[in-house]
């Protein structure tokens, strides 16, 4: 059990475009999800945390209009990366707390803008 | 804010050797999580711990919840070459909702 998978792995962008990313878990609910983007050999850095039907909260310095958060349900978070720049080209990766407590994680997504 | 340390940064064992890294906090925990994440993958949970002292294993691998709860460390016994890969501590206080990541230790084994 606690299964969360990310949709899509991979994504290619030309600058400027908006893209999206899910975030599920497949076997239970999830009473919070968490968006992380990790650079090359450093360590994960949150961007923001949501619980369902409530806004995001957000990391200190990581722009709310720039990554859009909706948690629509208690199995389904996504981040829209708008109007993306090649700066924002990295992993992007998600997890899901249940009740117990621990975070699961996704496979992450890596997005690379043109 | 709070911060994790790890130690080491990165180790390179040979293959069958044990393998012992810790977690050190500036503040008192309550949970701590161990993590393992693979290039290109998302992190995998190995352990999780939720009482001071506690001690609990995962086939090869051991970890213990420090009795000053600010610290915690992991162990693998008899290293194989998919150890290889970079190990997360995260922890948690009463207060927090969120997991703080250390900056991971990462593993090389050689053959």
């Amino acid at each position: 059990g606690a299964v969360v998978s990310q949709h899509p792995s991979r994504v290619i962008c030309k600058s400027g475009t908006s893209v999206k990313i899910e975030c599920r878990s497949l076997d239970f609910q999830a009473t919070t999800m968490f968006w992380y983007r990790q650079f090359p050999k450093q360590s994960l850095m949150l961007m923001a945390t949501s619980n369902e039907g409530s806004k995001a909260t957000y990391e200190q310095g990581v722009e709310k209009d720039k990554f859009l958060i909706n948690h629509a349900s208690l199995t389904l978070s996504t981040l829209t990366v708008t109007s993306a720049h090649p700066e924002d080209s990295s992993f992007y990766i998600c997890s899901a707390s249940r009740v117990s407590n621990e975070q699961f994680f996704g496979p992450g997504t890596r997005l690379t803008v043109l | 804010g709070q911060q994790l340390n790890q130690s080491p940064q990165s180790m390179f064992i040979q293959e069958g050797e044990d393998v012992s890294m810790n977690c050190t906090s500036s503040s008192i925990f309550n949970t701590w999580l161990w993590y393992k994440q693979d290039p290109g993958e998302g992190p995998v949970l190995l352990i999780a711990l939720y009482k001071a002292g506690e001690l609990t294993s995962n086939g090869r691998l051991t970890a213990q919840f420090g009795i000053t709860r600010k610290d915690s460390f992991l162990n693998i016994s008899a290293s194989i070459p998919s150890d290889v890969g970079i190990y997360f501590c995260a922890g948690r206080d009463n207060y927090g909702q969120n997991f703080v990541f250390g900056p991971g230790t990462r593993l090389s084994v050689l053959p």
